[in-house]
């Protein structure tokens, strides 16, 4: 069956450090993945795109990266602070009108 | 500010009742999205219409039905409300539903709660 899987259990980490999400796949043949930030209570907010012909895509303290071998996409936050706490969602784009949201990783960042 | 507009924000309700959610999409986007998000849940996507057309179509209960109008907005309806109906209802919108114009700009979100 097909499955998007993030890591269930929050990301607690320093200010400071590099955080690093999962995101894994199964039975999809994703054409782009895209990174979305939500807060509690809020709309999700788009961060970045990448597509299935590009390893890595950067956008100043964020860093995306796409193994479709692996089926598998990283999320790094780096210099982390803590108004980088919040949940934040894989979406996989598979053609034709569909994307699929992952549950989310929930991230907080410690002062 | 996404430029997605939900009205209203917040919905109070008794079982049983209908209920009617609305949504402006951004400027020239053509494709609207409906999201369910019960406490401490992922998004559930309902439904999608591109243009006026339903597109996709997710885990929609049969007592819940959309559309989206020439003007582009869309809403959303919800009857035979159930106290389990109680979530956060986001509409989404993208440029197009397919091919490199499928990032979503979501709106704030209605928050209905059945009593």
């Amino acid at each position: 069956s097909q499955k998007i899987e993030q890591n269930s259990e929050a990301l607690n980490i320093q200010e400071g450090k590099t955080a690093t999400l999962t995101c894994n796949y199964t039975n999809y043949s994703p054409a782009y993945l895209q990174w979305y930030r939500q807060d509690p209570g809020r709309g999700p907010v788009f961060l970045l795109l990448i597509r299935e012909n590009e390893k890595e895509k950067r956008k100043e303290r964020l860093k995306v990266t796409f193994d479709t071998t692996l089926k598998q996409s990283l999320f790094h936050i780096t210099a982390s602070q803590p108004a980088d706490s919040a949940t934040y969602l894989c979406a996989l784009y598979t053609g034709g009108f569909k994307t699929i949201f992952g549950a989310g990783t929930r991230l907080f960042v410690k002062a | 500010d996404s430029g997605v507009t939900q009205t209203p924000k917040h919905l109070i309700t008794a079982t049983g009742q209908r209920v009617t959610l609305r949504c402006s999409p951004r400027s020239g986007d053509l494709s609207v999205y409906w999201y369910q998000q019960s406490l401490d849940q992922g998004l559930q996507f309902l439904i999608q219409y591109y243009n006026g057309e339903e597109r996709a179509k997710g885990n929609i209960l049969e007592r819940f039905s959309a559309q989206q109008f020439p003007d582009l907005h869309s809403e959303l309806n919800l009857s035979s409300l159930e106290l389990g109906d109680s979530a956060l209802y986001f509409c989404a919108s993208s440029v197009e539903g397919s091919g490199s114009g499928v990032t979503q700009y979501f709106g704030p979100g209605t928050r209905l709660l059945v009593l």
